[in-house]
């Protein structure tokens, strides 16, 4: 079965730093990628999607994501964060031969807190 | 607008209670879920249904239960049979496996 492993589950950073949430999947031959973003008692926001094309994605709040199949990996980036990207972001796959539904598959959540 | 309403946005429910909670959407979207949320653990998927009058059980159906008479609405019923219900509920939906879009939440509280 599918799942999504999100390797920090903490990300503390200073504000105007670059910052990079790292997100894995195991393996399947086709997949749709994606990344979301909660904010404290919110529901769940879409950052960015890959579904096919580019490997690059680029997405709201001048965040991007690099699909690399070779390494079953989807990592979001972002250049310089502010204090407004305080959250918990989550990455989610979706995978194209399971026939048995079509539900997104979370993984456990990166917190990335931003100070100043 | 159009969108994903939960409702209420806060529950509380006694031991021993059944509470339902609400999801519409207006999206026209054929199929919804239900997740549930605790600290740590990301979105774990309860029910979800790709059409009306049909749902499937998730990972952790258990203590639930589901309906799906209309299109626009998947409301989700927490048992007594759920021995721990507190918990952050998501419901969400689809157009095949393209983007979830989710509702605001309901977060539900054992008193």
């Amino acid at each position: 079965a599918q799942s999504v492993t999100q390797l920090d589950s903490q990300v503390p950073v200073f504000e105007e730093a670059p910052v990079e949430l790292r997100c894995n999947y195991s393996s399947s031959v086709s997949v749709y990628l994606f990344w979301y973003v909660q904010y404290p008692n919110q529901g769940l926001q879409l950052l960015l999607k890959y579904l096919s094309g580019s490997t690059l994605v680029k997405g709201i709040n001048g965040f991007e994501a690099e699909f690399n199949k070779s390494q079953t990996s989807f990592h979001l980036r972002k250049p310089s964060v502010h204090i407004s990207d305080t959250a918990e972001y989550f990455c989610a796959v979706s995978d194209l031969t399971n026939q048995a539904g079509t539900a997104l598959i979370f993984g456990k959540g990166t917190t990335l807190s931003v100070s100043s | 607008d159009g969108g994903i309403t939960q409702s209420p946005k806060y529950l509380f429910r006694k031991e021993g209670q059944n509470v339902t909670l609400s999801c519409e959407q207006n999206l026209n979207h054929d199929a919804m879920y239900w997740y549930r949320q605790d600290p740590g653990q990301g979105l774990r998927l309860i029910y979800y249904s790709q059409i009306v009058n049909d749902f499937q059980k998730g990972d952790i159906a258990e203590g639930y239960s589901v309906s799906r008479e209309k299109k626009e609405s998947f409301p989700l019923t927490v048992t007594s049979a759920q021995k721990n219900p507190t918990a952050f509920y998501l419901c969400a939906s689809s157009i095949g496996k393209k983007e979830a879009f989710f509702g605001q939440g309901t977060r539900l509280t054992v008193v």
